[in-house]
């Protein structure tokens, strides 16, 4: 199983808004709502930061979005700061003989 | 508070066994699915394995099947990875999760520990 497509970095200023994308296909991000984000800082582990699809766990700012358009699920995050620079990675389940698969993440940096 | 808490990363030959521990507390360990989910170095994440609550049915990348084994043990609130004929590409971080839903599936992936490393080299 392939891992998803993000692009490798994208970057915006405090304030801005900036949206990461997440492409798979119809056996995974097109087929399922099931896909998550996670947030790692350097040396850090990874945090939940988006669940199924557009869901907010407890404690994480609304800043943080999720959505989904056919085989591609987006993150946005809006009024950037400087500590939302890290690396983010989404994740899906997957209809093949290993069902959960993750993005090779994208290293996000606040200018 | 949930504290995942992982144990048993060392350096090991080509071909060699580990066996990972993963101790939880904060939450009712019978009542979540588990899973391991590793990084290499400088690379990104990878699913490994995952197992149902209450020791139900378990799960595992392509990747890994039949060479690991996960397993739990709840009088001990310990989750386990036994890995088996491990190749340099086993080489990584491997991080302990408990899952989101209580008596749900492993995924979204709530609670990570800090990660043990395995490092596969003769």
């Amino acid at each position: 199983q392939s891992a998803l497509t993000q692009p490798a970095s994208v970057s915006g200023s405090p304030g801005q808004s900036i949206t990461i994308s997440c492409t798979g296909t119809s056996g995974d991000v097109g087929g399922y709502n099931y896909v998550s984000w996670y947030q790692q800082h350097p040396g850090k582990a990874p945090r939940l930061m988006i669940y199924d699809v557009s869901n907010r766990p407890s404690g994480v700012s609304n800043r943080f979005s999720g959505s989904k358009s056919a085989n591609t699920a987006s993150l946005t995050i809006s009024g950037l700061q400087a500590e939302d620079e890290a690396d983010y990675y989404c994740c899906s389940y997957t209809s093949s003989s290993t069902p959960w698969v993750f993005g090779g993440g994208t290293k996000l940096t606040v200018l | 508070e949930v504290q995942l808490v992982e144990s048993g990363g060392d350096v090991v030959q080509p071909g060699g066994s580990l066996r990972l521990s993963c101790a939880a507390s904060g939450f009712t360990f019978s009542n979540y699915a588990m899973s391991w989910v590793r990084q290499a170095p400088g690379k990104g994440l990878e699913w490994v394995s995952a197992i149902r609550s209450s020791g139900g049915s378990t799960h595992y990348a392509d990747s890994v099947k039949g060479r690991f084994t996960i397993s739990s043990d709840n009088s001990k609130n310990t989750l386990y990875l036994q890995m088996n004929s491990l190749r340099a590409e086993d080489t990584a971080v491997y991080y302990c999760i408990k899952g989101f839903w209580p008596s749900g599936s492993p995924h979204p992936f709530d609670y990570w520990g800090q990660g043990t490393l395995v490092t596969v080299s003769s």
